[in-house]
């Protein structure tokens, strides 16, 4: 079953503008991350937030954590064509330990930055 | 560094056939995953391996076998081929960490077709 959900399926901006992506989980975790997928590869990871976190920064990508809500959101800041790609988030979960690597990821939002 | 090689990107099988896609890491990471992608679904997990020597089920692990006989390679082996096995795996590594890392590595992707 997937645990996360991500809002929206797709969405579609133009160069400069914010993009936000949602994402919602069902079980406690050890960290939630975001991944990228440009069409036909593989998924390249952006960042990663742990549980006890509820923002983070890196580059023009912000994240928020909201452990009560179980949901997290991804900003992407002053947007470019090359940012269009699937974004993807993945939840580590809390097993009273490592997970071994065992994601759970969600459905995914395709976005698309026009020129 | 190389990271995750898979091998063969692209695959055709008729029904019944067997095959095995391989997964090849240079990072000397203990953690080693298959994912499957289809559309809609985001990525699914098959099987997981915490060593040479040790592999278990994930999510949706019929049709498919695992073994783990170094820390390198990871392959995975589809029995009789099935129309529903029609989908991109994703091969994962990580290293070991702790609970508050985990960011895996992923190759590029073998598109099999079961036709």
């Amino acid at each position: 079953s997937q645990q996360g959900e991500e809002d929206p399926q797709a969405l579609s901006i133009q160069e400069g503008e914010n993009a936000t992506m949602n994402c919602s989980y069902k079980t406690s975790i050890n960290n939630l991350q975001w991944y990228r997928q440009n069409s036909g590869r593989g998924l390249v990871h952006l960042i990663l937030i742990r549980s006890n976190e509820r923002e983070k920064h890196s580059g023009r990508l912000r994240v928020t954590l909201d452990t009560s809500k179980k949901s997290s959101s991804l900003l992407i800041t002053a947007s470019r064509a090359a940012d269009t790609a699937s974004y993807f988030c993945a939840t580590d979960p809390n097993a009273g330990g490592t997970s071994y690597g065992k994601l759970t990821f969600g459905q995914g939002t395709i976005l698309t930055v026009h020129p | 560094n190389a990271g995750v090689t898979q091998t063969p990107k692209f695959q055709v099988l008729k029904t019944g056939q067997s095959m095995t896609l391989q997964c090849a890491q240079d990072m000397n990471h203990e953690y080693m995953s298959w994912y499957r992608q289809d559309p809609g679904m985001g990525l699914r997990l098959i099987h997981y391996s915490v060593g040479a020597g040790i592999t278990d089920q994930g999510e949706v692990p019929n049709g498919y076998n695992v073994s783990r006989s170094t820390t390198e390679d990871f392959p995975l082996r589809l029995l009789s081929a099935a129309p529903s096995q029609t989908s991109v795996y994703f091969c994962a590594s990580r290293d070991r960490g702790g609970p508050d890392t985990g960011e895996l590595f992923f190759g590029e992707g073998s598109r099999l077709t079961v036709l």
